[in-house]
């Protein structure tokens, strides 16, 4: 079976620093990777995506990026975190065909102080 | 663009209870996918159907059901006899069948069941 994975679970970070989250997928191959970002009001934000490895999609221009090293893993960076950063970070997977239903992580609660 | 509304923000029922969430969506695609996703206190959202447009069968799966009516473009969701468990804000979503919004969940807002014992 699948399992997703992401880490660390919760993260406080000064701003003006720097971030990196990582979703790691088990159990399938070439998968379709993605980050949301779910700011408090319960909405949730596609922020990038990616169909293979080195294969990155922006939804949003803004302050973060997003790297796909290997086939199951996936980065979230930013060099200077902005207080509008906070949120919630959730990684999901999806199979490499189109429309398929996607597969959450735990998901990072990160707060910028 | 694609849009999802999900108009109830909370809604508390008492145990055992029916209840229905509803959701309303807006696309110029032909074909597209329908999503509900319930994402419990603990955050992880877990995913519970996928309706394919040209399908406008109800489907119901133990305690829920689901009624799709592309006349209305509308896709509720229906917990029969609810339990405390189903404390949980569920959302739907909407993505497009082909190209560049095949990738792209478009999430409502979310509705937020509490189910009272």
């Amino acid at each position: 079976s699948q399992t997703i994975h992401q880490w660390p679970a919760t993260l406080v970070q000064p701003v003006g620093s720097p971030l990196s989250l990582e979703c790691t997928v088990e159990g399938t191959s070439n998968p379709n990777l993605y980050w949301y970002r779910q700011a408090a009001g319960r909405g949730l934000q596609l922020l990038f995506y990616s169909v293979g490895i080195g294969q990155i999609s922006s939804e949003v221009p803004q302050n973060l990026s997003a790297s796909r090293p290997q086939d199951r893993q996936f980065i979230l960076s930013s060099k200077k975190l902005l207080l509008s950063d906070s949120g919630f970070y959730l990684c999901a997977w999806s199979r490499d065909s189109d429309s398929y239903e996607q597969y959450f992580g735990p998901g990072t609660r990160l707060t910028v102080t | 663009a694609q849009k999802v509304t999900q108009a109830q923000t909370e809604i508390s029922v008492v145990e055992k209870e029916d209840v229905t969430l509803d959701c309303v969506y807006e696309t110029r695609d032909t074909t597209y996918y329908l999503f509900w996703y319930k994402q419990p206190p603990s955050g992880e959202l877990v995913f519970l159907i996928r309706r394919n447009s040209f399908d406008e069968q109800n489907e119901i799966s133990g305690r829920y059901s689901w009624n799709f009516q592309k006349s209305t473009s509308s896709f509720n969701f229906t917990i029969t006899a609810s339990q405390v468990v189903d404390s949980a804000v569920y959302f739907c979503a909407l993505s497009g069948a082909s190209g560049a919004g095949s990738y792209q969940l478009t999430f409502g807002k979310g509705t937020k069941l509490s189910v009272i014992p």
